[in-house]
């Protein structure tokens, strides 16, 4: 069974400038989260959808940071404009519903911003 | 607001030897996570604590959840260098099912 699915693995952009990443969960997992991993800390919540509905974005920079899970399955993760401080490494991860079982985590996606 | 912190940050031992990974949290909770992360990849989920008293073990780790001292540890026995990794724990909410905040983490460094 295919795991959390991420892309791209890897992204440099310029200051100012917007990206998107992408992630596809595990089938069937109606619970989808977005973390921010700077380096030597733990993921921090960004955002957490159940189906299509963001149920917990309290911790989403909304001025510039955009989500969506259109279909209640793939999801997108978009930062319009990029901030040298957005340099992170950004997880998807997704579980079953119910909030008693553990998460599983992509391979995620490091921004560098120059 | 839920707080965890996670000690010590940084552990350093010989192949053979036990030790433990504190994981204590500020508020109430009855549910615990374990997730390992080796460098450059994603978090593996080890274990899920669901109530005061759990025990799990895999292996030559085990972790146990105390909800009342609000502790939960991670210990590991006869440690072997493929154990070497940064060992996170993850409070969740009962007033907010699905949500969980991490402590930053544990780099073990198993010497041979």
């Amino acid at each position: 069974e295919a795991g959390v699915v991420q892309s791209p693995r890897y992204k440099i952009i310029e200051k100012k400038q917007p990206v998107a990443f992408w992630c596809n969960p595990i089938s069937g997992h109606n619970t989808l989260y977005w973390y921010l991993q700077n380096l030597g800390q733990g993921p921090e919540l960004l955002i957490r959808y159940e189906n299509e509905e963001a149920v917990d974005d309290s911790q989403l920079p909304k001025d510039r940071f955009s989500a969506e899970r259109l279909k209640g399955v793939d999801s997108t993760l978009k930062i319009q404009p990029a901030e040298l401080g957005d340099s992170a490494v950004y997880l998807c991860a997704s579980s079953e519903a119910g909030g008693n079982t553990e998460a599983f985590f992509g391979q995620g996606t490091r921004l560098t911003v120059v | 607001e839920l707080k965890v912190e996670q000690n010590p940050l940084f552990l350093s031992m010989q192949e053979g030897k036990n030790y433990t990974i504190y994981c204590n949290y500020s508020t109430t909770s009855d549910r615990l996570y374990w997730y390992r992360q080796d460098p450059g990849k994603s978090l593996e989920s080890l274990f899920v604590l669901l109530s005061n008293g759990a025990v799990k073990q895999e292996g030559r780790l085990m972790a146990s959840l105390d909800t009342k001292a609000r502790l939960s540890t991670l210990h590991i026995t006869a440690a072997v260098h493929d154990l070497s990794a940064t060992y996170f724990c993850a409070v969740g909410y009962n007033t907010n099912a699905g949500k969980s905040t991490f402590g930053d983490g544990t780099t073990l460094t198993v010497k041979p």
